[in-house]
């Protein structure tokens, strides 16, 4: 148990809806990780947050978005939903962000989303 | 785009050791090599990374060659818990001092023969 919380763990929806997956970090982590996880892209990184800020960007695309809470808890929203957008959604945080090359990012669980 | 090379698969049997090796030609000296791995149904976990001496912890051993542009990740006794993807990832330099994020390639799809 890497101490990283993911809900919900599956989620099925139609083409065109909107979904909201939210994730909650380990005790004393400040950056929180979004990966997306599909058959033939291989695991892509999406966005990162730092103390509620965020701090880079990867393949996200505009119709996704994600934020980052007072409590450290993150969410990442998906609308306007396609096909293609069937993957696994992971989260993962680290102590920091700011720094330090070396630091380890800890990985949810993951939640897996089915658009129909 | 992924940085490291890495055998698609490789197969070992169980109790004996494993080499799993990485190549990273273009590896900057400021990149650390990490290794991550992924167990079927589950997210990646960290195994071990290291910057240019050998590291050992008590999953594997993390072998960096003396010129940086390989590593080898070894795990000692292969178990059947071991069979997993296994992702040999730089930190992407271009992000500087920010966003330390991995960028995964393919990985090396491990299979553990009892």
């Amino acid at each position: 148990d890497s101490g990283v919380t993911q809900t919900p763990k599956h989620l099925i929806t139609a083409t065109g809806q909107r979904v909201t997956l939210r994730c909650s970090p380990r005790s004393g982590d400040l950056s929180v990780y979004w990966y997306q996880q599909s058959l033939d892209q291989g695991l892509q990184f999406l966005i990162q947050y730092y103390n509620g800020e965020e701090r880079a960007k990867g393949n996200i695309l505009e119709r996704f978005s994600a934020q980052q809470f007072p409590d450290l808890h993150s969410e990442l929203n998906l609308s306007s939903l396609e096909l293609g957008d069937s993957a696994l959604y992971f989260c993962a945080s680290s102590v920091g962000g700011s720094g330090g090359w070396g630091e380890t990012q800890y990985f949810g669980p993951g939640t897996r989303l089915l658009v129909l | 785009d992924a940085k490291t090379t890495q055998p698609n698969s490789m197969e070992s049997n169980e109790e004996e050791p494993v080499h799993l090796p990485c190549n990273h030609s273009t590896i900057s000296g400021t990149d650390y090599i990490h290794w991550y791995r992924q167990l079927p149904s589950q997210g990646p976990e960290y195994v071990i990374h290291g910057l240019t001496s050998n590291v050992n912890n008590r999953m594997a051993s993390l072998a960096i060659a003396e010129d940086r542009k390989s590593s080898t990740l070894i795990l000692h006794r292969a178990t059947l818990r071991d069979a997993a993807v296994y992702y040999c990832i730089l930190r992407d330099a271009e992000w500087d001092n920010y966003g330390q994020n991995f960028v995964f390639g393919p990985g090396t799809r491990l299979s553990v023969l009892p």
